[in-house]
């Protein structure tokens, strides 16, 4: 069964400590593993889309990375505007004629200054 | 100049009421999605449209009803509503399906039923 396992669920960090977040899938074949941002409220936002093990992105303090088995998101120096509610969501290969995402379930990220 | 949008915002209202939610994008793609997250932040897809037509009816019950008048419109709608349908519906829209493409979120619709 394909399945999405994020870690931590919760993560306090002092402003400027930097930390990673976990996103580990089990599917068959993977078109796709996207991160999204999801503040309180809103609806999630869009970060990175990676493809194939070994792929990385980055965006300002951000940088996702992706192995045959899980990905990571590392966020350098945070800052408390990088609060949020972090998901990780893949396109399993048996979702070619849907387009369908399975999501973890979230990390939700609270930077203190 | 929002890319996918979503009407109401918030939608309280009693048990066994029938209700619709609008959704529009004007990114221009062809896939629009029902999206149900619950009081966990919890995602889980509903339904899928390509083009008008259905791709994906993700086992959901049949009080629930996408439609789609055209490409850039996925409305649902609910019949008999249940205290379990309390949740925030997501609209989301992609270029095309089923091979990678980014998917892009609405703000949501909180539907509390009471």
């Amino acid at each position: 069964e394909d399945q999405v396992t994020q870690s931590p669920e919760a993560l306090r960090l002092q402003e400027g400590e930097s930390s990673s977040l976990n996103c580990s899938y089990t599917v068959s074949g993977l078109r796709g593993l996207f991160w999204y941002r999801q503040d309180p409220g809103k609806g999630p936002e869009f970060l990175f889309t990676l493809y194939s093990a070994g792929e990385e992105k980055e965006k300002e303090r951000l940088k996702a990375t992706l192995t045959k088995k899980e990905s990571f998101l590392h966020i350098t120096a945070p800052k408390p505007e990088d609060s949020a509610t972090y998901l990780c969501a893949v396109q399993p290969g048996s979702s070619s004629n849907t387009g369908k995402l399975i999501f973890g379930q979230g990390t939700t990220l609270q930077v203190k200054p | 100049d929002t890319a996918v949008s979503q009407t109401p915002k918030y939608l309280v209202t009693q048990m066994g009421n029938d209700k619709s939610i609008k959704c529009e994008q004007n990114l221009g793609h062809d896939t629009m999605y029902w999206y149900k997250q619950d009081s966990k932040k919890f995602l889980k897809i509903m339904f899928s449209y390509n083009n008008k037509e259905l791709i994906i009816n993700e086992t959901v019950p049949n009080r629930f009803s996408p439609k789609s008048p055209d490409k850039a419109h996925l409305n649902l709608h609910i019949n008999s509503l249940e205290l379990g349908d309390s949740a925030v519906y997501f609209c989301a829209s992609s270029q095309v399906y089923g091979g990678g493409e980014t998917q892009y979120f609405g703000p949501g619709t909180r539907l509390l039923v009471l």
